[in-house]
């Protein structure tokens, strides 16, 4: 069983929908929780990062860990063409990632319908 | 500021080849990283450098070697390409080992180098 398990879908949502992005993972020791976005022939960028337990919000997104469940999310509200792309989770027992890196998800293609 | 700058972005070997993909960063960071990123994998790490001089191991080093002289370089050297090793290859980059100012250790990816390997 890998560490962490990502839907890699594509998922496909009309504009303006609330989108729902999760991770399982199965390493309890993970505090530091992240969500890469990367387009297209493009590397991966930081979008949102939390620690431990609970909800935090950027905008139209929320990320939201669930630490008892082992399982992570990222809400994406009133969704734009420009969301269009893969979302890797992420995550760390570490604070700054560590040195052997961070054990990502295999990403979540996303496609927003105009 | 160019941030990480992968050279060349296409490459098409021969099985038995060597190349040298480029990684070159102007933040000053301490850490350096290679992943690959191959479909229904994810991103998988090759070797990785926590200062100059000091190199390690990731999750799949084998075929692989690294050196890093310099601050802001960090070359990954394939010996002899094989077919497994076709993937998209990037290199990642942060302040240290250390959280970094937002306290988050953000990795900053170039853009990729795509490697095909006949």
């Amino acid at each position: 069983q890998k560490e962490v398990e990502q839907d890699p879908g594509p998922l496909s949502v009309p504009e303006g929908a609330i989108v729902s992005l999760n991770c399982t993972y199965s390493n309890s020791a993970f505090q530091y929780f992240m969500w890469y976005r990367q387009y297209s022939r493009k590397g991966p960028e930081l979008l949102m990062y939390t620690y431990s337990s609970g909800n935090k919000e950027d905008g139209r997104f929320t990320a939201q860990v669930d630490k008892s469940s082992k399982y992570i999310s990222l809400f994406i509200r009133d969704s734009q063409p420009s969301d269009s792309a893969t979302y890797l989770c992420a995550m760390s027992s570490y604070s700054g990632g560590g040195a052997d890196g961070l054990t990502f998800g295999k990403g979540t293609h996303l496609i927003i319908q105009p | 500021n160019a941030g990480v700058t992968q050279t060349p972005k296409f490459q098409v070997l021969k099985t038995g080849q060597s190349m040298t993909l480029q990684c070159a960063q102007d933040m000053n960071h301490e850490y350096m990283s290679w992943y690959r990123q191959d479909p229904g994998m994810g991103l998988r790490l090759i070797h990785y450098s926590v200062g100059a001089g000091i190199t390690d191991q990731g999750e799949v080093p084998n075929g692989y070697n690294v050196s890093r002289s310099t601050t802001e370089d960090f070359p990954l050297r394939l010996l002899s390409a094989a077919p497994s090793q076709t993937s998209v290859y990037f290199c990642a980059s942060k302040i240290g080992l250390a959280g970094g100012p937002r306290g988050t250790g953000e990795l900053f990816f170039g853009e990729g180098s795509r490697l095909t390997v006949l």
